[in-house]
């Protein structure tokens, strides 16, 4: 257990459905980033905030994704109007930011992910 | 961010070291190596990472050359329990990482 929870752990929904995944980082970690991740395949970056700012965003994150990180404590993914091809793990991962861990960045301490299935 | 090239695979027996060397030759200045392990249905977790010369901790060394154009994940005697994919990232300092799609190890009995 890496200390980041992300829930649902699986997610069934039928095309067109809206879905929204939450996840609680380590609660020191002012960053926090989502990655999505099909089989076979290395995570894809999606998006990543440090403490409420969305810094980042993927090209991969079309207008019907949005995240969130309200207060700068957990965060939401929610993806409208699923379609088949969002099926996919869904990680979320904690960190330090750079000058908070040294001078190194801060490892990612990742989730054990949503799964996504789109009928 | 400085892309990454790994063996899609490899074969070990246990109780054999592994290393697995990753290439990445846009390394920039201030980038740091980063090496996780992944199982099948959960998340990527941190091994090791480094700057340049040699690091160990108890569970893997890396070693990286003066260029920094490559680095080495070397994990000491396998067992079954360390098949897994294993991914190198090049990190920058304000955190930005890209994962590529990793090598996959297999240790034999």
């Amino acid at each position: 257990d890496t200390g980041v929870s992300q829930n649902p752990r699986h997610k069934i929904t039928k095309r067109g459905q809206n879905v929204t995944f939450r996840c609680d980082p380590i609660s020191e970690h002012n960053r926090l980033y989502w990655y999505r991740q099909t089989l076979g395949q290395g995570p894809e970056f999606l998006t990543y905030f440090q403490n409420e700012a969305q810094l980042e965003k993927s090209r991969l994150l079309s207008d019907r994704f949005s995240a969130e990180r309200p207060k700068g404590s957990f965060s939401t993914l929610e993806i409208q109007r699923t379609e088949q091809g969002d099926s996919a793990m869904y990680l979320c991962a904690s960190s330090l930011a750079a000058g908070l861990a040294g001078l190194k960045g801060g490892e990612l301490f990742f989730g054990e992910g949503s799964r996504l299935t789109v009928l | 961010l400085a892309k990454t090239t790994q063996p899609i695979s490899m074969d070990s027996y246990e109780g054999q070291e592994v290393n697995i060397t990753c290439s990445h030759n846009n390394i920039a200045t201030n980038d740091y190596i980063t090496w996780y392990q992944q199982f099948p249905s959960q998340g990527p977790r941190f091994i090791i990472q480094g700057y340049k010369t040699k690091v160990t901790n108890e569970v893997a060394s890396l070693f990286i050359p003066a260029d920094r154009k490559s680095s080495t994940l070397s994990l000491p005697r396998v067992s079954l329990s360390d098949t897994a994919v294993y991914y190198c990232l090049v990190v920058t300092n304000a955190g930005k990482s890209t994962f590529g799609d990793g090598t996959t190890l297999t240790v034999k009995p």
